[in-house]
């Protein structure tokens, strides 16, 4: 079965630009989250889904930031416009179900670097 | 609010002697803990959770956790390591108001050398 599928995987990009990156989750996962990771930071949840609905965007640094799910297989979070300090990895991963023990699975993540 | 604090950034060890890493919980409520593998380049890989039921919990290539609730605790262990186990690991508790999505650790770096 194939995984959670992240493009592009490298992006560099310069201040200013718009930048989008897209997710296709396993199929049949019901939950979707964007995470991003940063040597400062570590790993923190932007936002996740739930059936393509946005449930908690409260992780997004700032108005910049936005994400998408117009269906069940294809996600996307967008940064308009691009800063420096937006460079991190951003993995999307998904699950199946809302519950304890339901493990997320996670894409290669999306490295960007914003010069 | 659930959160994990893993103890060491970085943890180096020569092959096939054992290692534990180790992670700190804090949560109000029941806790569902993880750890994840990231090897370079990667993406996040499950090793193993703790749910319920037996506080010794085995997961792939090899590693096991202890959950401890009197030391709010769940430590990696491997017996033996191998090169391959060169990687970024890192302790993971539920958050159950935000569709079960995991809290993290800022990470552990193994290092395996010869």
């Amino acid at each position: 079965d194939a995984g959670v599928i992240q493009s592009p995987r490298h992006e560099v990009t310069e201040m200013g630009q718009e930048v989008t990156l897209r997710c296709k989750p396993i199929s049949g996962h019901d939950y979707l989250f964007w995470y991003r990771q940063t040597m400062m930071r570590g790993l923190e949840l932007l936002i996740y889904f739930n059936n393509n609905v946005p449930i908690d965007d409260s992780g997004m640094p700032e108005d910049r930031f936005s994400a998408k799910m117009p269906n069940a297989s294809f996600s996307t979070l967008k940064i308009q416009p691009s800063e420096p300090r937006d460079s991190a990895v951003y993995f999307c991963a998904s699950s199946l179900g809302g519950a304890s023990g339901n493990t997320i699975y996670f894409g290669e993540g999306s490295w960007l670097t914003v010069v | 609010a659930q959160s994990v604090t893993q103890l060491d950034s970085q943890v180096p060890v020569f092959e096939e002697a054992p290692v534990e890493l180790r992670c700190n919980y804090s949560s109000s409520v029941s806790v569902y803990l993880f750890w994840y593998v990231q090897y370079p380049n990667q993406g996040l890989q499950l090793l193993l959770k703790y749910l319920s039921g037996s506080t010794l919990v085995k997961g792939i290539n090899g590693f096991e956790a202890e959950f401890n609730k009197s030391q709010t605790s769940f430590h990696l262990r491997k017996p033996s390591v191998h090169i391959s186990d060169t990687a970024e690991y890192f302790c993971a508790v539920s958050r159950p108001n935000s569709g079960y999505a995991l809290n993290f650790g800022k990470g552990t770096s193994l290092l395996v050398t010869p």
